[in-house]
């Protein structure tokens, strides 16, 4: 069953860019979709995009104008970037196999943005 | 963008009672693509249904889903302690894709 681990920096400073990495294991990241999905603390859900292991994304509109999901399959690992950083986009950040339902997830990374 | 309203945002139950949890949709859900998923405290979520009523892979039958359009339903039969947390309804009929703001349920 493949596992997923999400890693990064776990503050970042407002009108930073957060970083985070999302390591694959026990599966091939090919012929898969992958997401990334965040959690504020208390509140719930929300979808940040998917990219499919060749390079195609697809991004929650909300969002589109600062997110970066990018891939590198011969490392088995996928990308977030988010520009221009507020408080509100600390969360937790969650990756995930799947463009629109998510069978497996990361145990989830919180990042705070913070001076 | 459709917004799922989930209720009661509290259930206060006691084991071995039914649990009945409800999603609703701003709008129809395309093909009736409407999930569930359990959230334990600390923990990712873990997908119970999706396509509204298909189990996901070694989740225990007292778990069912129905519904269709704009009103989904999540049922648990005979609550075990293990199913005192939270559950959240996500739509993956449009983009962008949403989840409902979430139900605890809670030990009475």
């Amino acid at each position: 069953q493949v596992q997923l681990q999400e890693s990064g920096p776990g503050l970042v400073k407002p009108s930073e860019t957060l970083s985070l990495k999302c390591t694959v294991s026990s599966g091939s990241i090919s012929s898969y979709y992958w997401s990334w999905i965040r959690q504020p603390p208390g509140k719930g859900l929300e979808w940040i995009g998917y990219m499919y292991y060749s390079g195609t994304t697809h991004y929650n509109p909300s969002l589109r104008s600062r997110v970066t999901i990018s891939v590198d399959a011969s490392k088995s690992q996928f990308f977030l970037k988010l520009a221009s950083v507020t408080a509100a986009d600390t969360a937790v950040y969650f990756c995930a196999r799947g463009d629109d339902f998510w069978r497996g997830w990361g145990p989830g990374t919180l990042v705070t943005v913070s001076s | 963008e459709i917004v799922l309203t989930q209720s009661p945002g509290t259930l206060s139950l006691s084991p071995g009672e039914r649990a009945t949890l409800s999603c609703r949709a701003s709008q129809s859900v395309s093909n009736n693509y409407l999930a569930w998923y359990q959230q334990k405290p600390g923990q990712a979520p873990r997908l119970l249904i999706y396509g509204a009523s298909t189990r996901a892979t070694g989740i225990p039958d007292r778990f069912s889903g129905s519904g269709s359009g704009t009103d989904f339903t999540l049922t648990i039969s005979r609550l075990e302690p293990e199913d005192f947390v939270v559950y959240h309804c996500q739509q993956y009929g449009s983009s962008p894709y949403t989840f409902g703001q979430g139900t605890k349920l809670e030990i009475k």
